[in-house]
């Protein structure tokens, strides 16, 4: 079936405007996670989704980001007024969740990378 | 805290050559998992594979093989008769049972010459 699948691909932004990031995770996979991976910080957690509870946003490093997770399927990570230390590849994974609500493998998205001017 | 550390930041080999990525990692969990995912040239973050913290069976898979010991929490990753197309970035990775979200280590960039 189909893969985790992000876009857009590549965003070229100006330094202020705001940009919209989307993930369409594997269909059937309850759990849902942002990641970030920059040259300086390497592979970092963002948010976590699970099906109807309350979002796992420890990762946000600022209130210019959030995301969203609409109808337990498809994501938008929004970032607000872009600063150039945002530049990097934001990674989408989704896993399946057992209903002991043990996690399951994150397979990933092959990300956007995005580039703040 | 959890932490995983990945000593060797980047590792040149000669084809056909064994190669071992080393993996040490922190918890206070009792309950973990335990990943390895490859990050080609192309970017993508490939699964290799994933190990309960109560498993410490060694496995293997064609030239691959990892090697899981609680006692010195480590959970190295070999590639026997290495290849050009091995080249990549390879991460290990940790998280607890329930938490779900994925800490990394800092990768390491093997490159296989031909």
């Amino acid at each position: 079936g189909a893969g985790v699948s992000q876009s857009p691909s590549n965003k070229v932004t100006e330094k202020g405007k705001d940009v919209e990031l989307r993930c369409d995770p594997i269909s059937g996979h309850t759990a849902l996670y942002w990641y970030r991976q920059s040259l300086g910080q390497g592979l970092e957690f963002l948010i976590y989704f699970q099906g109807n509870s309350a979002p796992d946003k420890s990762g946000l490093p600022s209130d210019r980001f959030s995301a969203e997770r609409t109808g337990g399927s498809v994501s938008t990570l929004t970032i607000q007024r872009t600063q150039q230390e945002d530049s990097a590849v934001y990674l989408c994974a989704s896993s399946f969740s057992t209903s002991s609500g043990d996690q399951e493998t994150q397979y990933f998205g092959p990300g956007t990378r995005l580039l703040v001017l | 805290a959890q932490k995983v550390t990945q000593a060797q930041t980047e590792i040149s080999v000669v084809e056909k050559e064994d190669v071992t990525l080393d993996c040490v990692y922190e918890t206070r969990d009792t309950t973990y998992y335990l990943f390895w995912y490859k990050q080609p040239p192309s970017g993508e973050l490939v699964f290799l594979i994933r190990r309960n913290s109560f498993d410490e069976q060694n496995e293997i898979s064609g030239r691959y093989s990892w090697n899981f010991q609680k006692s010195t929490s480590s959970f190295n990753f070999t590639i026997t008769a290495s290849q050009v197309v091995d080249s990549a970035v390879y991460f290990c990775a940790l998280s607890e049972s329930y938490r779900g979200k994925l800490i990394f280590g800092q990768g390491t960039e093997l490159s296989v010459k031909p």
